[in-house]
């Protein structure tokens, strides 16, 4: 069983829609959780980060953790053909080194 | 300021070839990762530096693979003897130092994609 598990999709929305993306843990010691979304043929660029459980909001983005029920969410509002991309959850534990990925959800937001 | 550089963006070589990925990390970062994604999978990580240490090799999936870092700038991710299965897109990130009480979020060049022929 992996330690986070990410279902891989493909999601297709139409422009403008509300984006659900979401991840599941097994491991209770992860304490940060990011969000990274990757373009094509590029490097994965940071999109939140947070440490508490709760809701965390950046412009169309808001990330969401329950630490209890060990999942995370990340919502994207009017979503954009821009934010087609692959979407990565990862966590790491507290003061550890090595960031645990997803597999990543490829999203595509049609016009 | 720049962000993480790796070169070359693209390597093709044969299989038995040895190769070496740099990384050159945002100025001032200490710590400095490795990472490999394999077609339509997540990142798996490979090692962690900080500073020039290797606090961290336990992604390294066998002899094959090496790193060092010098002058806690760059990094140079060898594999020796490639193998088809190296075929991935080796990603490196760096963050600022990781105090006892806090964690940095990590910053990802846009990799080196490796196929061995």
């Amino acid at each position: 069983q992996k330690e986070v598990e990410q279902d891989p999709g493909p999601l297709s929305v139409p422009e403008g829609a509300i984006v659900s993306l979401n991840c599941t843990y097994s491991n209770s010691a992860f304490q940060y959780f990011m969000w990274y979304r990757q373009y094509s043929r590029k490097g994965p660029e940071l999109l939140m980060y947070t440490y508490s459980s709760g809701n965390k909001e950046d412009g169309r983005f808001t990330a969401q953790v329950d630490k209890s029920s060990k999942y995370i969410s990340l919502f994207i509002r009017d979503s954009q053909p821009s934010d087609s991309a692959t979407y990565l959850c990862a966590m790491i534990y507290n003061q550890g080194g090595k960031l645990i990925f997803g597999q990543g959800t490829e999203l595509s937001v049609k016009p | 300021g720049a962000g993480v550089s790796q070169s070359p963006s693209n390597k093709v070589t044969e299989k038995g070839k040895d190769v070496e990925l740099r990384c050159d990390p945002i100025s001032g970062h200490t710590a400095l990762y490795w990472y490999r994604q394999r077609l339509g999978q997540g990142l798996e990580f490979l090692i962690y530096f900080q500073g020039n240490s290797a606090p961290d090799k336990s992604g390294l999936p066998s002899d094959r693979f090496s790193a060092e870092r010098t002058g806690e700038s760059v990094s140079t991710l060898t594999i020796q003897r490639t193998q088809q299965e190296d075929s991935a897109v080796y990603l490196c990130a760096s963050s600022l130092d990781r105090g006892s009480y806090s964690n940095q979020p990590q910053h990802f060049g846009d990799g080196t994609r490796l196929s061995i022929l």
